[in-house]
């Protein structure tokens, strides 16, 4: 159980496009999903964090105009590249976690690799 | 503030070896603690976590981690490594809101 899964797992587009990268928990409601973004050979560094039904949280420094996340219901939330450069070229991975009081903990999708032309 | 600390950026072992990797820990409270491996090119798959109780954990591929609060670190352990266990680890810490502080990783290689 608790599957999160994500499309594509990879996508190359040209510069000034934008990108939509889809992240699905399969086998259970996610009250919470949470972005990632991870440079090579780097760590994972927290974009935002979004609840269903509600405005993403986004992390300092992310530009929310650039990274529009979206968390239509509690099976899917989407990330969209905006008018993507080069620079925005990354591994983005997300996660989602059930809400069971406590701690709730995340499960992570297999990741989206993003090439930028 | 809250951080993790992997002081090891890579370590090479032989196959059937012992393993540790070392990770420091900074939190105010009493602290949620994780361990991922992630494979190239793969998402993060959990190998252990501690939120309370022994301070002992066992997990996942002969995994294990041990919670020392005194010394503030959450090692993990695994007595007889395979050559499918190189990958990056990474280990966390849960923070509020559900979040995740991440280490900046262990890069495990393994020779036969």
């Amino acid at each position: 159980g608790a599957v999160v899964s994500q499309h594509p797992s990879w996508v190359i587009c040209k510069s000034g496009t934008s990108v939509k990268i889809e992240c699905r928990s399969l086998d259970f409601q996610a009250t919470t999903m949470f972005w990632y973004r991870q440079f090579p050979k780097q760590s994972l560094m927290l974009m935002a964090t979004s609840n269903e039904g509600s405005k993403a949280t986004y992390e300092q420094g992310v530009e929310k105009d650039k990274f529009l996340i979206n968390h239509a219901s509690l099976t899917l939330s989407t990330l969209t590249v905006t008018s993507a450069h080069p620079e925005d070229s990354s591994f983005y991975i997300c996660s989602a976690s059930i809400a069971s009081g406590g701690y709730n903990e995340q499960f992570f999708g297999p990741g989206t690799r993003l090439t930028v032309l | 503030a809250q951080s993790v600390t992997q002081p090891d950026i890579h370590i090479t072992v032989s196959e059937g070896a012992s393993l540790e990797l070392r990770c420091n820990y900074s939190y105010g409270a009493t602290p949620y603690l994780f361990w991922y491996v992630q494979s190239p090119g793969q998402g993060l798959q959990l190998l252990l976590k501690y939120f309370s109780g022994d301070t002992l954990v066992q997990g996942i591929k002969g995994f294990e981690a041990e919670f020392k609060r005194s010394q503030s670190s959450f090692n993990l352990r695994k007595p007889s490594v395979h050559w499918s266990d190189a990958a990056e680890y990474f280990c966390a810490v849960g923070a509020r809101g559900d979040k995740l502080i991440f280490g900046t990783g262990t890069r495990l290689q393994v020779f036969p």
